[in-house]
C-alpha cells in the first residue's frame, strides 16, 4: 500500500540556519509528492509539489526533489526564518488515495 | 482565494446531537473529496473517500454509521457526525483533487467541539 514516513519533530533551528526534513515513501507506480505547511491557528496550504521522477519543487525558499531511487521527498531550506515556524506535512498521491506524513513541528527562534 | 470551502467554520453542540459539515469545491469539479480528522498536534487522519455516485470508501477503524458521508454533486460533499460525543471533538479537514489529481487543495477545517 501507500504510505510515508516523516522525520519526527519537534525541530528547533535559529534563524538562518538550513532546514532539512527527511520524507520517504512507500507506493506501487507513481504517486505525486506533495509538502503542505499549516501555520498556527491556519489550514492546511500546499507549500510544493512534484509529479514525476527527478522533478524538483520549490516555493518561498524551500525545495525538494523527487527521488525515486532513494524513494525520498526530503524538504530543504537554505537559510529559515522566524516566519517559517509551522508544522510541516510530507504527503503522497497515488491512485485516489491520499497519505500524509505525521507531520513536523518546526520553531525558529530569532 | 479559496478554492474549497467548509461551512461551519466552528461548531459546539450538546453531546448526542448530530452535526452536518460541508465541503465544497468553489470553482472545480470534483469527483473525489476526502475527509480528515486532525487531532491537537498531530497529524491528519484520512477518515474516508467521498465518491460522487457512489458510497464512500472507510478507512479502517472509522464508523461508517457514525461519520455518514455524502456526495451529493460535483462541488459538494458532506460528512455527519451522527450522534455526536465529547470524544468526537477535533478539527475535521477536508480536500478535493484538481487537474488530473495532481494537486489536493483543502478546505479550511471545521472545528467541532462536543460537550
Amino acid at each position: 500500500g501507500n504510505s510515508v514516513t516523516q522525520m519526527e519533530g519537534p525541530v528547533t533551528l535559529s534563524e538562518e540556519a538550513f532546514l532539512t526534513i527527511n520524507c520517504t515513501y512507500t507506493a506501487t507506480g507513481y504517486p505525486s509528492l506533495f509538502w503542505y505547511v499549516q501555520y498556527p491557528g491556519e489550514g492546511l496550504q500546499l507549500l510544493l509539489k512534484a509529479t514525476k521522477a527527478d522533478d524538483k519543487g520549490s516555493n518561498k525558499g524551500f525545495e525538494a526533489t523527487y527521488r525515486k531511487e532513494t524513494t525520498s521527498f526530503h524538504l530543504e531550506k537554505g537559510s529559515v526564518q522566524v516566519s517559517d515556524s509551522a508544522v510541516y506535512f510530507c504527503a503522497l498521491y497515488n491512485n485516489n488515495d491520499m497519505r500524509f506524513g505525521a507531520g513536523t513541528r518546526l520553531t525558529v527562534k530569532p | 482565494g479559496a478554492v474549497v470551502s467548509q461551512h461551519p467554520s466552528r461548531v459546539i453542540c450538546k453531546s448526542g446531537t448530530s452535526v452536518k459539515i460541508e465541503c465544497r469545491s468553489l470553482d472545480f469539479q470534483a469527483t473525489t473529496m476526502f475527509w480528515y480528522r486532525q487531532f491537537p498536534k498531530q497529524s491528519l487522519m484520512l477518515m474516508a473517500t467521498s465518491n460522487e455516485g457512489s458510497k464512500a470508501t472507510y478507512e479502517q477503524g472509522v464508523e461508517k454509521d457514525k461519520f455518514l458521508i455524502n456526495h451529493a454533486s460535483l462541488t459538494l460533499s458532506t460528512l455527519t457526525v451522527t450522534s455526536a460525543h465529547p470524544e468526537d471533538s477535533s478539527f475535521y479537514i477536508c480536500s478535493a483533487p484538481r487537474r488530473a489529481q495532481e494537486t489536493q487543495y483543502f478546505g479550511p477545517g471545521t472545528r467541532l467541539l462536543v460537550l
